[in-house]
């Protein structure tokens, strides 16, 4: 069964910290993405890779970083959380070619909270 | 920029009533159209997709139409039931080689009993 998980559901942090939210897929998948949801915006893409060691720039990645040294884990940092970073943060991942090449997996989401 | 429009925002049925979502996407090039279904406490979970190539898709009580020309897609859930409440995401993706979906910004269904 198609497995994407992470590594918190909560995390509550204080402003200026560095925190890193981790995400591991079980399906060899190549692309890996990191999405935050808030209420009315949807989901809005940070950052996602599609090798290892290779990133690119979603429509929102300010004030965040990725790093994906092996092909089953993808990191988002925040490298000097705000509280305007307070939100869900959710990983999904898909594979890149085949008949399903689309379908993106999404884990359980991780809830921030910035004080 | 690339963008779609997703309406409503939310939407309450009576239970065994039909339920319509409809997105509006941008760019001319995607080709790609798949929804997703978040329930509490979970990540989406993908329920169908349709492609360029078709019009219509169905698969049991859900069906997705695609109107290329209008650009315009929609959901339609048929005599709907109490665990179908959750929030629902249309997407769109196009075939640049950057796997990208853009997605919409989700409508949220109560179906009440």
């Amino acid at each position: 069964d198609v497995k994407v998980t992470q590594s918190s559901r909560y995390l509550v942090k204080r402003t200026g910290e560095k925190v890193f939210l981790e995400c591991v897929q079980d399906m060899d998948h190549e692309n890996m993405f990191w999405y935050r949801q808030d209420p009315g915006l949807g989901l809005r893409l940070i950052y996602f890779s599609y090798d290892v060691k290779m990133k690119e720039k979603g429509d929102i990645p300010e004030g965040y970083s990725v790093s994906r040294e092996k092909k089953e884990r993808f990191s988002l940092i925040l490298e000097s959380a705000s509280t305007n970073q307070t939100s869900m943060y959710l990983c999904a991942s898909s594979v890149r070619q085949g008949p399903s090449y689309n379908e993106q997996f999404f884990g359980p989401g991780t809830r921030l909270t910035v004080l | 920029g690339e963008n779609v429009e997703q309406h409503p925002s939310t939407l309450s049925v009576q239970e065994g009533d039909s339920a319509v979502i409809k997105c509006t996407y941008s760019d001319s090039a995607s080709n790609y159209f798949p929804w997703y279904k978040q329930e509490l406490g979970k990540g989406p979970q993908l329920i169908i997709d349709i492609r360029s190539n078709v019009g219509e898709k169905k698969d049991q009580r859900i069906a997705v139409t695609l109107n290329k020309t209008a650009k315009h897609f929609s959901l339609h859930i048929t005599e709907t039931q109490p665990e179908d409440s959750a929030v629902y995401f249309c997407a769109a993706s196009n075939p640049s080689g950057t796997y990208k979906y853009i997605f919409g910004t989700g409508t949220r269904l109560k179906v009440l009993a």
